[in-house]
């Protein structure tokens, strides 16, 4: 099993209508949770955050974190074709050798290909 | 407009070759992280260093990469002698205190 599962899709949505893009992890001692957009030939971008349960919005963007199911999720609202890239989830455990602190030492899904056709 | 800088952004070799990359992590980030993106392995962590020291590189092939920082301004990776799998995208990231991450534009690498 990966330690970070997502649908490599492509998911393809029409304008303006809601992106859902999931993302599973295996291990339980996770912390913090990203969502990064790549743009193809570019360099991955940070767009979300989120370390406690629940619902984080940032404009038109939701990301979605239950831990007791290893599941986080995010949903792009009133999709463009702008947002037509390549999603990244990445997750963080404790670092032991500092002490439990995060040191960020990310793990990345495969990515999902998101299409978002006029 | 504070930002991860990676030079040269392409580079294009021969096998055998000496690689070097470099990164200028974003000023008063305390963490350099170094990765590798191709479409069979996705990203992968290659090494990383807080406060210049470097924490872990076990995702790097010991016989022929190396990972320094020199100073808090530069990170180097180096590759010795390169071959043709090494081709990829190198990223170099960078953060404070763990957590946020961000990226610089990548060096292309091809070895012919």
């Amino acid at each position: 099993q990966k330690e970070v599962e997502q649908n490599s899709g492509p998911l393809s949505v029409p304008e303006g209508a809601i992106a859902s893009l999931n993302c599973t992890y295996s291990d339980r001692v996770s912390q913090s949770f990203f969502w990064y957009r790549q743009y193809s030939g570019k360099s991955p971008e940070l767009i979300m955050s989120i370390y406690s349960n629940g619902d984080k919005e940032d404009g038109r963007f939701t990301a979605q974190l239950n831990k007791a199911s290893q599941y986080v999720s995010l949903l792009i609202r009133d999709s463009q074709p702008s947002d037509s890239a390549t999603y990244l989830c990445a997750v963080t455990r404790g670092d032991l050798n500092a002490g439990g602190t995060s040191y960020g030492k990310l793990t990345f899904g495969q990515g999902t290909i998101l299409t978002v056709h006029p | 407009d504070a930002r991860v800088t990676q030079t040269p952004r392409d580079k294009v070799t021969e096998m055998g070759q000496e690689v070097t990359m470099r990164c200028q992590p974003i000023l008063g980030h305390n963490t350099v992280f170094w990765y590798r993106q191709t479409m069979m392995q996705g990203l992968e962590l290659l090494a990383y260093f807080r406060n210049r020291a470097p924490l872990d590189d076990s995702g790097m092939p010991k016989d022929r990469f190396s990972a320094e920082m020199p100073d808090a301004t530069l990170a180097t990776l180096k590759i010795q002698p390169s071959e043709p799998r090494d081709s990829a995208v190198y990223f170099c990231a960078s953060g404070f205190l763990g957590n946020e991450q961000f990226f610089g534009p990548g060096t292309r690498l091809t070895v012919l």
